[in-house]
């Protein structure tokens, strides 16, 4: 099993949709994780921060299902200009950040 | 007034050269790294360190070089480039918050092309 593995993409939904990522990770013991957004040929800008049971910001929900290992990213009434390419994270045991192959959105009109 | 820089943002660059990359963070923190980001677009971790100490190391080829001169700044160095070697280099810094919340900011990328 990858250390964290999410969806894959690309999504493509259109405006105002909502749309959800999934993201796996096998350290049991993680604490902290983490969904960045990178858009095309910049650098990864974090989005949110997921500590416990998860994290609301706007249209964006973070959430952790321990039991299950994994978090989930909802974005609610998309937007063209949230089309970008998601990342989760997570820390390994060894306390390197580790991300996944990341799910690339496309938000269409 | 950027937190994270590197130097250069493009680098073209033949087989064989040495080149350097550069950052600096001016946020504070304790702890840089350096990812690689391939045509795949994995972000991969290469090397961090924690004031000034290496304390990640992965399996990358020792032509890799990092050096850490203070904790703001962290370069690295590449010996007899390959064309593999072409990638998005990312610097990050990070500090570690209570409870291990660590949360990490990348700089903008130099983007290596290896001809």
């Amino acid at each position: 099993r990858k250390e964290v593995e999410q969806d894959p993409g690309p999504f493509n939904v259109p405006e105002g949709a909502t749309v959800a990522f999934n993201c796996t990770y096998s350290n049991s013991a993680s604490q902290s994780f983490f969904w960045y957004r990178q858009d095309c040929r910049k650098e990864p800008k974090l989005l949110m921060s997921v500590y416990s049971s998860g994290n609301e910001d706007g249209r964006f929900t973070a959430q952790l299902n321990r039991a299950s290992q994994y978090i989930s990213l909802l974005i609610r009434d998309s937007k063209l200009s949230d089309s970008a390419t998601y990342l989760c994270a997570a820390p390994t045991q060894g306390g390197k950040l580790i991300f996944g192959q990341g799910t690339e959105l496309s938000v269409k009109p | 007034d950027t937190a994270v820089s590197q130097t250069p943002k493009y680098l073209v660059t033949q087989m064989g050269n040495d080149k350097s990359i550069k950052c600096e963070q001016n946020l504070g923190h304790d702890t840089m790294y350096w990812y690689k980001q391939d045509s795949k677009k994995f972000l991969k971790i290469m090397f961090s360190y924690n004031n000034k100490e290496l304390i990640i190391n992965e399996t990358v080829p020792n032509r890799f070089s990092p050096k850490s001169p203070d904790k703001a700044h962290l370069n690295l160095h590449i010996n007899s480039l390959e064309l593999g070697d072409s990638a998005v280099y990312f610097c990050a810094s990070s500090v570690l918050l209570a409870g291990a919340k660590e949360t990490q900011y990348f700089g903008p990328g130099t983007r290596l092309l290896v001809l």
